[in-house]
């Protein structure tokens, strides 16, 4: 167990609509990070969070939006979901900046 | 912008053999690297990484791998594989600013018995 918890684990919705994914980072840790892992592109970045502020963003499509709240837990908010969008999204949480990364069991969200 | 290559997408190896899982990596100034493995419908698991110090470091489950800073790899190894190790492994690097954990596409392992 690596400590990040996600919430849903699983998602199945419909297109069009708006879901939020939950995250719970390890007790201490202020780096927060989403990723979406699709069956042939990978790990890719979506955005980083560090003690409530935005830190880097990757990838990430404008129909997805983040935020980390004052607790440190953060939210991912994808909306007008399209086929495309179905993937498994993961957490990770690290202590510091240049610290291991610990990543959640992923929520697997898939769009009908 | 820093970036990962894994150039296998799959190593095939027997059981006691060693393996060797390729890695090289370009980032801005000195890398943070690490190495996760992913077993089916699981997270990642970190491994290891590199930080400073020692070129040759040790991780999880007898994993190590070498930090080569002319030819920017960081190849994970062990001496004799497993059939357990078999999974999806992926190198990492972080910059300098701590920004950023950019992975690698990932190379599946095969352990055969």
């Amino acid at each position: 167990d690596s400590g990040v918890t996600q919430t849903p684990k699983h998602l199945i919705t419909a297109t069009g609509q708006r879901v939020t994914l939950r995250c719970s980072p390890r007790s201490g840790d202020l780096s927060v990070y989403w990723y979406q892992q699709s069956l042939d592109q990978g790990l890719q970045f979506l955005i980083q969070y560090y003690n409530g502020e935005e830190r880097a963003k990757g990838n990430i499509l404008e129909r997805f939006s983040a935020q980390q709240f004052p607790d440190l837990h953060s939210e991912l908010n994808l909306s007008s979901l399209e086929l495309g969008d179905s993937a498994l999204y993961f957490c990770a949480s690290s202590e510091g900046m240049n610290t291991e990364a610990f990543f959640g069991q992923g929520t697997r969200l898939t769009v009908v | 912008a820093q970036s990962v290559a894994q150039p296998e997408d799959q190593v095939n190896v027997a059981e006691g053999n060693p393996l060797t899982v390729k890695c090289t990596y370009s980032v801005s100034g000195n890398p943070y690297l690490f190495w996760y493995v992913q077993y089916p419908n699981r997270g990642l698991q970190f491994l290891l990484k590199y930080i400073t110090g020692d070129n040759l470091v040790k991780g999880s489950y007898g994993f190590e791998a070498e930090f080569n800073k002319s030819q920017t790899s960081f190849h994970l190894k062990k001496p004799s594989a497993l059939v357990s190790d078999s999974a999806l492994y992926f190198c990492a690097v972080r910059d300098n600013a701590g920004n950023m954990l950019t992975f690698g596409g990932g190379t599946r392992l095969m352990v055969k018995p």
